[in-house]
């Protein structure tokens, strides 16, 4: 059975600290990891998709990496704004649906 | 081009009430999906079509049906609300270039 797991549940982080969130992923088979960034109230706003492993993507103060059995999504030198939920999920080939992690709930002091 | 669109924002019902929460987008796209998200869970999926007229279950469909007639427009159907129902259900779109998008969210209470 596909499966993500999202660590850790929750990180706080002072402005400027960077750090790095982990999805580990069980999946027949990677079509594609998705990156998406939630807002409270709002739905997933999409980040990266990445397709095989060493593949890195970055954006703005984002930058995710891809291995066979996990993925990171790093936050360098982050800012309040960057407070958010980040979810991950992955697809398998032949199969429509996404596989979702529960998310990791990030916020940033100043 | 607004995307995504989902409607209510918000409902309160009572169980055994039915009731069509409304989702579209304009960026002509062949996949659509419904997903729920529930706290300490991620999004599951319920149903999903690839195309008009081409629906298929998710992982959690029971209680809920849906309908392509267009390709725009991607409804579901709660057939006899009950409370293990409340939920946030998020509408979802993309194109086979996998990139997919969200709606904002119908925030549903079953009392």
């Amino acid at each position: 059975e596909d499966q993500v797991t999202q660590s850790p549940e929750a990180l706080r982080l002072q402005e400027g600290e960077s750090s790095s969130l982990n999805c580990s992923y069980t999946v027949s088979g990677l079509r594609g990891l998705f990156w998406y960034r939630q807002d409270p109230g709002k739905g997933p706003e999409f980040l990266f998709t990445l397709y095989s492993a060493g593949e890195e993507k970055e954006k703005e103060r984002l930058k995710a990496t891809l291995t066979k059995k996990e993925s990171f999504l790093h936050i360098t030198a982050p800012k309040p704004e960057d407070s958010a939920t980040y979810l991950c999920a992955v697809q398998a080939p032949g199969f429509q649906k996404l596989v979702f992690g529960t998310g990791t709930r990030l916020l940033v002091s100043p | 081009n607004a995307g995504v669109t989902q409607t209510p924002k918000f409902q309160v019902l009572k169980t055994g009430q039915s009731m069509t929460l409304q989702c579209a987008q304009d960026m002509n796209h062949e996949y659509m999906s419904w997903y729920r998200q529930d706290p300490g869970m991620g999004l599951r999926l319920i149903h999903y079509s690839v195309g008009a007229g081409i629906t298929d279950q998710g992982e959690v469909p029971n209680g809920y049906n849906v309908s392509r007639s267009t390709t725009e427009d991607f409804p579901l159907r709660l057939l006899s609300a009950a409370p293990s129902q409340t939920s946030v259900y998020f509408c979802a779109s993309r194109s086979n270039l996998e990139t997919q998008y969200f709606g904002p969210g119908t925030r549903l209470l079953v009392l």
